[in-house]
């Protein structure tokens, strides 16, 4: 199986500074097409996981141009250019390499406010 | 825009059946490209994925579950299943459906769509 590892696990942020979170995979999510199998979700309090980023660096549908992915093969960046309040929540990064037979997550980043 | 929502009991017992329903709304299950998933989350910690069908019935589930799980489609009703047992403690969780939504079909090739997630509590 692919194990996905991020880190940090808390981050806490002043609002308006940046944030990044790191996030690898024990094989790379890069396929024979150059596309990174790497997805990045925020769960904010109380709520289900949203899509923010999917392979690896495009912005899902209404996301703030300030989320930003980056990374290949197997490793992977989350950066938040400028941090606001309705940020804060916990974020996982997913492998889907193996689309549709296996996919996990990594542990999340639990970001809040300083 | 495409809903989901679970439904199901939120509480088991030790070693029974934990059964969980998605009724899909705004639009059909039957689309190709897409897979209908359960992924579940322990009170305070991460998500684990468990299973996925296609509107065809083709299944995949995730080794650490197969031996447990179930998943089933019914278009007629535009809805999906989830069948786990026996269960245990370890088991208590928020159950969450969710549309995977493949670039096959120029999907993002992830999670696109969740329902809100119910709670299941494994307790005699």
């Amino acid at each position: 199986d692919v194990v996905m590892t991020q880190s940090p696990l808390s981050l806490p942020v002043t609002p308006g500074e940046p944030a990044s979170i790191s996030c690898r995979s024990s094989q790379s999510l890069l396929n024979s097409y150059g596309s990174n199998y790497l997805n990045w979700y925020l769960q904010k309090p109380g709520q289900s996981p949203q899509l923010l980023i999917y392979l690896g660096s495009t912005r899902a549908f209404g996301v703030p141009d300030r989320f930003s992915g980056s990374g290949s093969g197997t490793d992977f960046t989350l950066k938040i250019s400028r941090v606001e309040a309705e940020d804060v929540g916990v974020y996982y990064c997913m492998q889907a390499l193996q689309t549709p037979s296996m996919y996990t997550f990594g542990q999340g980043t639990k970001l809040e406010i300083k | 825009q495409m809903h989901l929502q679970e439904s199901g009991p939120g509480l088991v017992k030790p070693s029974e059946t934990l059964s969980l329903t998605c009724t899909v709304s705004g639009g059909s299950i039957s689309g190709s490209g897409y897979y209908w998933d359960w992924i579940r989350q322990p009170p305070g910690k991460g998500l684990e994925w468990i299973g996925t069908i296609s509107y065809s019935g083709s299944t995949y589930y995730n080794p650490s579950l197969r031996s447990r799980v179930t998943i089933s489609v019914d278009t007629s009703k535009n809805q999906f299943s989830l069948k786990l047992s026996p269960v245990t403690a370890a088991d208590t969780a928020v159950f969450y459906c969710a549309r995977f939504w493949s670039g096959s079909t120029a999907g993002p090739d992830a999670f696109d769509i969740w329902g809100q997630g119910t709670m299941v509590i494994v307790s005699s």
